[in-house]
């Protein structure tokens, strides 16, 4: 089943935390995995995005953290501060269209 | 460079009415997308144009969704004689390639629909 599993639904971290997001896919043929942050009125913004052959990406304060085994991977925010207090929505696709399987989404909210 | 956009970016419709939203994709991008989001909802794939072929329909949730890009950019999705369960932000998002070359999307901030 293609399915995108997200957890928790929403985080509460102080300024300067880590913030920490899971996800979890049932379908072996998805190939790769962003994660978006969506404000509220707009939509969805490209954060940072990983393929399969890798274990880990990092783009500034953004990492994702990927177990193929497992079928998980996570998204880490080092040094959380109020302007990354968002929605985050980890996807997966795979084949020749390359649609998007979004998670269930994660509010996020870092206290000044 | 300018980014993907919607319009309008809000619409309120009668039960029954039919609505045309409207997506112009970042220039040049081949692929373009329509997803739903429901209130507090992720995003859930609508349709899959490839330039002007429409590649994947799965998610169109009936037959009173039709969506077209006629000329391989901009594109329209219809719904027909709306219900209240159509109301959601309606999505269109853009990518350079097709198929494997490339997956970034690229969302634009999206039509909220609201029928009542």
């Amino acid at each position: 089943q293609q399915q995108v599993k997200q957890s928790p639904q929403s985080l509460i971290v102080q300024k300067g935390g880590i913030s920490i997001i899971n996800c979890a896919y049932e379908n072996t043929a998805f190939d790769y995995f962003p994660w978006y942050q969506q404000f509220p009125g707009k939509g969805p913004a490209l954060l940072i995005a990983i393929r399969p052959d890798v274990s880990e990406k990092k783009e500034g304060r953004f990492t994702i953290s990927f177990n193929k085994s497992a079928k998980q991977f996570s998204l880490h925010i080092m040094d959380s501060q109020p302007g990354d207090s968002a929605t985050y929505f980890c996807a997966a696709s795979s084949g020749n269209t390359g649609k998007l399987i979004f998670g269930q989404g994660t509010t996020l909210q870092v206290k000044p | 460079g300018a980014g993907v956009s919607q319009s309008p970016r809000y619409k309120v419709a009668k039960r029954g009415q039919d609505v045309a939203l409207r997506c112009d994709p970042i220039s040049g991008h081949v692929s373009l997308f329509w997803y739903q989001q429901a209130l507090g909802q992720g995003p859930e794939f609508l349709t899959y144009f490839q330039n002007e072929a429409q590649l994947d329909k799965s998610g169109l949730p009936s037959d009173r969704f039709f969506a077209e890009r006629p000329e391989g950019s901009v594109s329209t999705l219809k719904i027909q004689r709306t219900q209240q369960e159509d109301s959601a932000v309606y999505l269109c998002a853009s990518s350079l390639g097709a198929g494997t070359v490339t997956y970034e999307q690229y969302f634009g901030p999206g039509t909220r629909l609201t029928v009542t």
